[in-house]
């Protein structure tokens, strides 16, 4: 059974710091992986979506990196806003199902 | 498009009571799915369904849960009867296709569900 986890679960930085969130999942066999956004008291918005053939996806100051092989993602924020600030979930869709982790809670203070 | 539409956005009820949570999916996508997030458990798929049909309920929480979806652009999740550890936020997703790479989900506003 697919297990994804992210660390760490909450995150407090200053403006304008470059950050990493982590994302890790038990078994490689995966059509894709997808990042997204949850503010508090809404539904997701999706980021990124990166499928299983590629390394990393990139849109405006958001990074994404996959490594199958390790079971690993990354999602790099350049220059972080205040309006950075939310929940960001990794999910990883496989065989069976789409499986989320539970979640980075980032706070970018200004 | 306007992006997956949920209604209501609030439901409160008394234990007991039937909840019926609704959902239209963006139009053209195939699949549809309901999801729930609590505290305790993060998001779970519950139901998925592909060209109105139900392909995978194994995350229906048990006998009390249905759900339905008549046509492509309606689903109903519906609780008969709701019990308080039914509170969780539902929310629905939809997507052209699912277990693929190119599987992209988007997400409704969910619907916050508060059981008394």
């Amino acid at each position: 059974k697919q297990e994804v986890t992210q660390i760490p679960a909450a995150l407090s930085v200053p403006e304008g710091e470059n950050l990493v969130l982590n994302c890790s999942f038990t078994d490689s066999a995966i059509y894709n992986l997808q990042w997204f956004r949850q503010d508090p008291g809404k539904g997701l918005t999706s980021l990124l979506l990166i499928q299983s053939s590629q390394r990393e996806q990139t849109s405006g100051r958001l990074n994404a990196s996959l490594d199958k092989s390790s079971g690993r993602s990354t999602l790099y924020i350049a220059a972080s806003q205040p309006g950075d600030s939310a929940t960001y979930l990794c999910a990883v869709q496989d065989n069976n199902d789409m499986r989320f982790g539970a979640g980075t809670r980032l706070t970018v203070k200004p | 498009d306007a992006g997956v539409i949920q209604s209501p956005r609030h439901e409160v009820t008394e234990m007991g009571q039937e909840v019926t949570l609704r959902c239209k999916p963006i139009s053209g996508h195939d699949y549809l799915f309901w999801y729930r997030q609590t505290m305790m458990r993060g998001l779970e798929l519950l139901i998925y369904f592909n060209n109105n049909v139900p392909i995978d309920d194994s995350g229906m929480p048990e006998d009390r849960f249905s759900a339905k979806m008549p046509n492509a652009s309606f689903s109903t999740l519906k609780i008969q009867p709701s019990e308080p550890r039914d509170s969780a936020v539902y929310f629905c997703a939809s997507s052209l296709e699912a277990r693929s790479s190119y599987n992209e989900q988007f997400f409704g506003p969910g619907t916050r569900l508060t059981v008394l």
